[in-house]
């Protein structure tokens, strides 16, 4: 069974730092793309960004290029979101998913983790 | 970037109604566009994909149809399970990707 399972929930202060995890089975991890997705408390998806596992080939929505670091850790089929300094604004659900080939849809996601910044 | 405008943003109504969400791109996306369902608490799931295209298990009250700038998303039958949110998701310029902002569907 094709899964993704993410890192638990988050409470941390402003300015911290913050390195969330998404670890991939059933699959051959380095031949499908990653992306992440951020949902913030009643509002809408919005993509975050994406890897590709095979050659860290990592791009940014344009929201958040300089904001956030997306990597990949092959041996241990687990990519990353990371943050060097949180804001109370990045409080929200991150989601992580994988593409379908050929169709560049995603599927399965993970169950998300909920990040929550506050002083 | 591409921009994806859904409307409405919310919309209610009955059991067994039609439904129907439209998607609109701020420049030519061929095919290239996907419907989600959000459950409340839950992650997405992927429903339709190039356009109009079920995925596998996806019920076929379902469907999708357009090209270019302007697509439909339609449930046939609406029924008690198909609350939530629904989003599409464009893919032109892969590997970046949009979403459109959501809509809300009630009963």
């Amino acid at each position: 069974e094709v899964q993704l399972v993410q890192s638990g929930a988050e409470v941390k202060k402003p300015g911290e730092s913050l390195k969330i995890s998404c670890k991939g089975s059933g699959y051959r991890f380095p031949n499908y793309w990653i992306a992440w997705v951020r949902q913030r408390p009643g509002k809408g998806l919005e993509w975050v960004g994406i890897i590709y596992p095979g050659d860290s080939d990592a791009r940014y929505g344009p929201s958040f290029q300089g904001q956030v670091s997306i990597s990949v850790d092959k041996s241990n089929t687990t990519a990353y979101l990371q943050w060097s300094s949180l804001k109370a604004s990045d409080t929200a659900m991150y989601y992580c998913a994988r593409h379908v080939v050929g169709i560049f849809g995603f599927d399965p996601w993970g169950q998300g983790t909920l990040v929550t910044v506050s002083s | 970037d591409i921009q994806m405008t859904q409307s409405p943003s919310s919309l209610s109504a009955s059991v067994g109604d039609r439904v129907i969400i439209t998607c609109q791109a701020s420049q030519d996306i061929s095919d290239y566009l996907n419907w989600y369902q959000q459950k409340p608490g839950k992650a997405p799931k992927l429903l339709i994909y190039d356009a109009s295209n079920l995925q596998t298990g996806v019920p076929s009250r379902f469907s999708g149809s357009g090209s270019g700038t302007d697509f439909t998303f339609t449930i046939s039958s609406l029924q008690p399970e198909d609350i939530g949110t629904y989003y599409c998701q464009q893919y032109d310029n892969r590997p970046s990707i949009t979403f459109g902002q959501g809509t809300r569907l009630e009963i």
